[in-house]
């Protein structure tokens, strides 16, 4: 069976510090590796990681895929109030995507 | 970047009676259409695929005759869930995305989703 499991399930830390999020997978068929934002609505886009190693940027926010070890994690550094929300890593197959239960990040100010 | 849409944002309807959810690519054409169901505090379930002009492609555990889905053409899919019960509440996301080249992973593209609230 597909399984995505990304930990911590919940993560609260101050405005400025630094965090990691950890995503693991077992996923048959795979292509990709996705990070989502989910605020109140539907999920925003982050990254796409299709190759090991190579990080991929975005400002605060960067991302690395391991498909030896089916892991990837996501950095986020100083951390603002704007980047609390969920975080959810899905596998992505030719169509489908599985997605993790995500981390509930939350940055206190 | 594309822009999938859904209507309405927030239902609220009685047990027993049955709603309708749209969701539409407004500037591509969606080969395939995918709904999910989250919810409170866990993550997105996908329930069914729908390719266009064929019928949905159901997950385990999801009742096809209670989540009709409907993907009649390219910028349009509908989910009508029937006979609604309260354990139906649920936030319902659409995504949609365009058959692209080679073997790679096709992105979805989500829409804004829509708040189920069977009283």
């Amino acid at each position: 069976e597909d399984k995505v499991v990304q930990s911590p399930l919940s993560l609260v830390v101050h405005e400025g510090d630094t965090v990691t999020l950890n995503c693991s997978y077992e996923v048959t068929n795979f292509r990709s590796l996705l990070w989502y934002k989910q605020e109140k609505k539907a999920p925003t886009f982050l990254f796409m990681l299709t190759s090991s190693g190579i990080e991929k940027k975005s400002g605060r926010l960067s991302s690395i895929l391991d498909k030896k070890e089916l892991f990837s994690i996501l950095n986020i550094t100083a951390t603002q109030t704007g980047d609390s929300a969920i975080y959810l890593c899905a596998g992505a197959q030719a169509q489908k995507l599985v997605f993790g239960q995500g981390t509930r990040l939350t940055i206190n100010p | 970047g594309a822009v999938v849409s859904q209507h309405p944002s927030r239902v609220i309807c009685k047990s027993g009676t049955s709603v309708k959810i749209e969701c539409r690519s407004l500037d591509f054409q969606a080969t395939t259409m995918f709904w999910y169901r989250q919810f409170p505090k866990q993550s997105l379930m996908l329930m069914a695929t729908s390719n266009e002009g064929s019928k949905a492609t159901y997950e385990q555990g999801v009742e096809k005759d209670k989540f009709l889905i409907n993907h009649a053409s390219l910028t349009l899919s509908t989910l009508t869930v029937t006979s609604a019960h309260p354990e139906d509440s649920s936030f319902y996301i659409c995504s949609a995305s365009a058959r692209g080249g080679g073997i790679g992973y096709n992105e979805q593209f989500f829409g804004p989703g829509t708040r189920l609230t069977v009283l």
